[in-house]
């Protein structure tokens, strides 16, 4: 098993849309909890990080973390043409490495 | 800039040969990762440093690659007797102890003719 799965799409949606981004991971021990937008040939930005359960708020991004069921969200709002990247997930622990999804590849159509 | 660098940004190199990249990372980062990426593929830890101390290696790294951090700021990556399935985006990023939240440099694409 996998210690991080994430649907990797492709995700086409028109501009406006609300856009879910998912992760399930597989170590209850992971405490670390990041988003990571790459645009092609890039290195990977920081979009959000979290270290707890609920919800964190940051503009059109919303990160949620269900520690409970092992998943994790990003949630884009009013969505839009520059947020057409691919979007990964990082989970980990301090000290230790951390594991990234293979990714979810988004398109946002003017 | 502040950010994370790395150099050079692409190299292209024939089977066999040696290649070395650096990374630079942000100035008060006390944390600095590796990773390689392929085609539809999320990074890959490779292995880290803290300070000058290589403290985790993947089993990814082969006898082929070494890394260094000698005084604890930048580090380099070397591939020796470089194969095709080398070639891939080798990323480096940084972090603070705690929070270990990493900042990614742009990357170096290795292409192995």
């Amino acid at each position: 098993q996998k210690e991080v799965e994430q649907d990797p799409g492709p995700l086409s949606v028109p501009e406006g849309a609300i856009v879910s981004l998912n992760c399930t991971y597989s170590n209850s021990a992971f405490q670390y909890f990041m988003w990571y937008r790459q645009y092609s040939r890039k290195g990977p930005e920081l979009l959000m990080y979290t270290y707890s359960s609920g919800n964190k708020e940051d503009g059109r991004f919303t990160a949620q973390v269900d520690k409970s069921s092992k998943y994790i969200s990003l949630f884009i709002r009013d969505s839009q043409p520059s947020d057409s990247a691919t979007y990964l997930c990082a989970i980990g622990s301090a000290g230790n490495q951390f594991y990234f999804g293979t990714g979810t590849s988004l398109t946002v159509i003017p | 800039d502040t950010g994370v660098s790395q150099d050079p940004r692409h190299k292209i190199t024939k089977r066999g040969q040696n290649v070395t990249f650096r990374c630079d990372p942000i100035s008060e980062h006390n944390r600095l990762y590796w990773y390689r990426q392929t085609l539809g593929q999320g990074p890959e830890f490779l292995t880290y440093f803290q300070n000058e101390a290589q403290l985790e290696k993947s089993r990814l790294l082969s006898d082929r690659f070494s890394a260094e951090r000698p005084k604890g700021s930048f580090s380099t990556l070397e591939i020796q007797r470089t194969e095709q399935g080398d070639s891939a985006m080798y990323l480096c990023a940084s972090s603070l102890v705690p929070s270990d939240t990493q900042y990614f440099g742009p990357g170096t694409r290795l292409t192995v003719l």
